[in-house]
């Protein structure tokens, strides 16, 4: 069973571009998370999609990240404008539909912007 | 908000040397403690999850022990391969919220 694969594996940014990041979760997972951890501290929760909906996005640092999952499949994160500060690693994770579920994470994705 | 702190930040054993590493949490509502394993420049790998006080897990060289207020990761006889960063992380709350929130981790090193 492939587990969950994120693209790219790194992505280095200038102050005010635009970077898409890319999630595909186990087959038949429901649920997919982003987390980021920024250098230095721990792994945070950004948002929970089931299926296409999301269902928690407490965890969005400002409007300038977008996620979406079209089609309850592959979800992407858009970061426009970037800025120094979301200097990190993103990682997403899938899980089935149950009350407590384990998580699986994938490599993540080093974002660097200069 | 719910808070998770692991100690030792970093612990270096001898190959042979068995260890604890500790993992205190303040949750409103614990549904599920979770222990992973993170090798440099890879994703976090499940290993596993408690939901009660009293509960354990054995997984080869690990085993995993939950009380009201902190689960415990013991490492018997470690081996270099062991090395990596643990982390812990706890899922709390009511309703479809199922966020996981982290500690800092535990990096261990074994040395042969």
């Amino acid at each position: 069973e492939a587990g969950v694969t994120q693209f790219p594996s790194h992505s280095v940014i200038e102050k005010g571009q635009t970077v898409t990041l890319r999630c595909d979760p186990i087959s038949g997972h429901d649920n997919l998370y982003w987390y980021r951890r920024v250098m230095g501290k721990e792994i945070k929760f950004l948002l929970h999609f089931v299926k296409e909906s999301k269902q928690d996005e407490s965890g969005m640092p400002n409007n300038r990240f977008l996620a979406e999952r079209t089609g309850g499949t592959y979800s992407t994160l858009k970061v426009q404008p970037a800025e120094l500060e979301d200097s990190g690693v993103y990682f997403c994770a899938s899980s089935q539909a149950r009350v407590v579920d384990e998580q699986y994470f994938g490599p993540g994705t080093r974002l660097t912007v200069t | 908000e719910d808070q998770v702190t692991q100690s030792p930040e970093a612990l270096r054993l001898q190959e042979g040397e068995s260890s604890s590493l500790n993992c205190s949490y303040t949750v409103s509502g614990l549904r599920g403690l979770f222990w992973y394993r993170q090798d440099p420049g890879k994703g976090p790998e499940f290993l596993f999850t408690l939901y009660s006080a009293g509960e354990e897990k054995e997984k080869e060289r690990l085993k995993a022990t939950l009380t009201k207020k902190e689960s415990f990761l013991h490492i018997t006889a470690p081996k270099p391969e062991d090395s990596a960063t643990y982390l812990c992380a706890v899922q709390a709350g009511l309703g479809a919220n199922s966020k996981l929130t982290f500690g800092k981790g535990i990096t261990l090193s074994v040395r042969p």
